[in-house]
């Protein structure tokens, strides 16, 4: 596709619940970075891919988040035993090299509610 | 820790002012920086990018300034329209990770 694309577009689940969250960066782009919209706290950085490596996962909240990525391409974002506190609008970015030239394209986000 | 800041976080002009959006920065040690835009329940779209060595850019009614110096930079938005209503979001890009502003939501009254 020409975009970044996210599915589900929202999801609502019971607290307690596993989530997976995917994402299908732009065709060719190496790297790939995962973020969290929620009222409180803005926009915040969660995990970032080069390739399927994660050279950077700070941004991970707790234990429960974790994220891979196979061959070079889609992504997943997993919540294990979901909170009310995770709620909050799940974006995905992929760029091309993950260089400083480089801009930043964003999926549409996954829409996350937690019961 | 890397901190951005936007000011103002509100901002309402009538159709046709040209406007200023303000964003500052504590570590001048980015690789650079980028201007995206926002619109209600959506994703983002990048605006703008300006690289730590570059100074501008530009992109039709739009003019973005970096001086790392001072850890600020700004956008300019020359004869605003209605269409320009979004919340405005600056970023620094630290190499893996853009750290983001609270953002400056912009209304355009016609």
């Amino acid at each position: 596709g020409a975009g970044v694309s996210q599915s589900p577009s929202n999801k609502v689940t019971e607290k307690g619940k596993d989530v997976e969250l995917r994402c299908d960066p732009i065709s060719g782009h190496t790297a790939l970075y995962w973020y969290r919209q929620s009222l409180g706290q803005g926009l915040e950085f969660l995990i970032y891919f080069q390739g399927n490596s994660a050279p950077d996962k700070s941004g991970l909240p707790s234990d429960r988040f974790s994220a891979e990525r196979t061959g070079g391409s889609v992504s997943t974002l997993t919540i294990q035993r979901t909170q009310q506190e995770d709620s909050a609008v799940y974006l995905c970015a992929s760029s091309l090299t993950g260089g400083g030239a480089d801009t930043q394209y964003f999926g549409p986000g996954t829409r996350l509610t937690v019961l | 820790k890397q901190e951005v800041t936007q000011i103002p976080a509100a901002l309402s002009v009538p159709e046709g002012e040209n406007l200023v959006l303000n964003c500052s920065f504590t570590d001048s040690a980015i690789y650079n920086l980028q201007w995206f835009r926002q619109d209600p329940g959506k994703g983002l779209t990048s605006l703008l990018l300006i690289q730590s060595s570059q100074r501008e850019q530009t992109s039709g009614r739009l003019n973005a300034s970096l001086d790392k110096s001072s850890g600020r930079s700004t956008l300019y938005i020359a004869a605003s329209q209605p269409g320009d209503s979004a919340t405005y979001l600056c970023a620094v890009y630290l190499g893996g990770k853009l750290i983001f502003g609270q953002g400056t939501e912009l209304s355009v009254k016609p």
